[in-house]
């Protein structure tokens, strides 16, 4: 079974500045890792995911996460952040199947000018 | 344009008094699932289908009903519903493969009084 901590529900940077937010999983399968980005009033859109292969994976927007299977973790990270990064973002892991998919509880940004 | 709809995007409704909330995806995938977000509990599975007329329980399904009988299409079924199920409610839909993204649509607030 795979599960998702995500470490802040909030988390406040100036503009800017770099955006670390924190994601840990756990599985007992290979996992598939995802970052979604949920704005105001919308549904989650894919910033980036891992499947295989490099561990260092760039997604939009500038975002970019590395893979680190002896932390278990998934940090997302933009080294400069925008006044528009303000949102909410989801970690999630998956296994063999569609069906495996789990959420983090989600941490809000919030960039302050 | 790929994309998942949902409808309607905006619901109140009173206790026990029956809704369906529709979902559809134009991408052909065989893959659906219903969400619920709560704040602090990022997201949670009620039921998904890996295809037409196959379906199942997620982590939360008490209190929903779902169909598919046919592709695109997954309605969210609340027979009788109760205040605890005021939430707001994604449709998300994928193919059926290893590490495959789920696409999600712009989410239902339903408040149940």
């Amino acid at each position: 079974a795979q599960s998702v901590t995500q470490l802040g529900s909030h988390v406040s940077v100036s503009e800017g500045a770099l955006v670390l937010l924190r994601c840990n999983y756990s599985s007992s399968v290979p996992p598939y890792l995802f970052w979604y980005v949920q704005y105001p009033n919308q549904g989650l859109q894919l910033l980036l995911k891992y499947t295989t292969g490099a561990t260092l994976v760039k997604g939009i927007n500038g975002f970019e996460a590395e893979f680190k299977k002896s932390e278990t973790s998934f940090h997302l990270t933009k080294p400069s952040a925008h006044m528009s990064d303000a949102a909410e973002y989801f970690c999630a892991v998956s296994g063999l199947n569609n069906n495996d998919m789990r959420f983090g509880a989600g941490t809000r940004l919030t960039v302050k000018p | 344009e790929a994309q998942v709809t949902q409808n309607p995007r905006y619901l109140i409704t009173v206790t026990g008094k029956k809704l369906t909330v529709t979902c559809s995806q134009n991408m052909n995938h065989e893959y659906m699932s219903w969400y619920r977000q709560d704040p602090g509990l990022g997201l949670r599975q009620i039921y998904y289908s890996m295809n037409v007329e196959v379906t199942d329980k997620g982590d939360v399904p008490e209190g929903y009903k779902v169909s598919r009988k046919e592709k695109r299409n997954f309605p969210l079924i609340l027979e009788s519903p109760s205040p605890n199920q005021t939430s707001l409610y994604f449709c998300a839909s994928s193919l059926v493969r290893e590490g495959h993204e789920q696409f999600f649509g712009p989410g239902t607030r339903l408040t149940v009084l």
